[in-house]
């Protein structure tokens, strides 16, 4: 199993122009999320899902869109980049009656200048 | 919304001593509560949790209790060695929605 993977690892964008951050996950978990992360300020939810088709904002959703059409993928599209989105980003995954919490993808650094 | 509170935001023990870090969280629902462990430059990794009908759990080096009524819980690590040197992260979730909290994470520091 790869787990979480995620793509790309680094990504420089021009304020304005819009992305894809790409997340797909081979344990059959159902539920997804996205995190973004700065210094000091820990982890903030942005968008999560419980299932394909099912998705809900979380802390920080503005300026993001996110869609679960299959099980293994959750994108997260950034709609037009701003200099605020300059973080990284994971994403998760994990499932119900797990004992081990969500498994986290290893990040993308992104910079928006 | 919900909300969790970590603190210290930055811990510095020496090499040998134990090292407490404590969360609160507001949403009274939550039910569950992983710690996390984030070396410089990976990805955050489960190091211990527990459930909301459990006091107490322990794993070797590592503890974590829990106060529902005061909504506290805390991660417990003795004897500590270089390598725990690194930011925890504590979260609260509920059951059926997995929408975790995160708090703002504690960096620790072991003194060799």
């Amino acid at each position: 199993n790869a787990g979480v993977t995620q793509t790309p690892k680094f990504q420089v964008l021009k304020t304005g122009q819009s992305m894809t951050l790409q997340c797909a996950q081979d344990m059959n978990h159902e539920y997804m999320s996205w995190y973004r992360q700065d210094p000091g300020m820990g982890l903030r939810l942005i968008h999560y899902s419980v299932g394909a088709g099912i998705t809900d904002q979380g802390e920080v959703p503005n300026g993001y869109n996110v869609s679960r059409s299959t099980t293994e993928d959750f994108p997260l599209r950034l709609l037009s980049a701003a200099p605020s989105q300059t973080s990284v980003y994971f994403c998760a995954s994990s499932s119900p009656g797990t004992a081990y919490g969500y498994t986290f993808g290893s990040g993308t650094r992104l910079t928006v200048v | 919304g919900e909300n969790v509170e970590q603190h210290p935001s930055t811990l510095s023990v020496q090499e040998g001593d134990s090292a407490v870090i404590k969360c609160t969280y507001s949403d009274s629902a939550s039910n569950y509560f992983p710690w996390y462990k984030q070396e410089l430059g990976k990805r955050p990794q489960l190091i211990i949790d527990i459930r909301s009908n459990v006091g107490e759990k322990k794993d070797q080096r590592i503890a974590v209790t829990l106060n529902k009524t005061a909504k506290h819980f805390s991660l417990h690590i003795t004897e500590t060695q270089p390598e725990d040197s690194a930011v925890y992260f504590c979260a609260a979730t509920t059951s059926g929605t997995y929408k975790y909290i995160f708090g703002t994470g504690t960096r620790l520091k072991v003194l060799a």
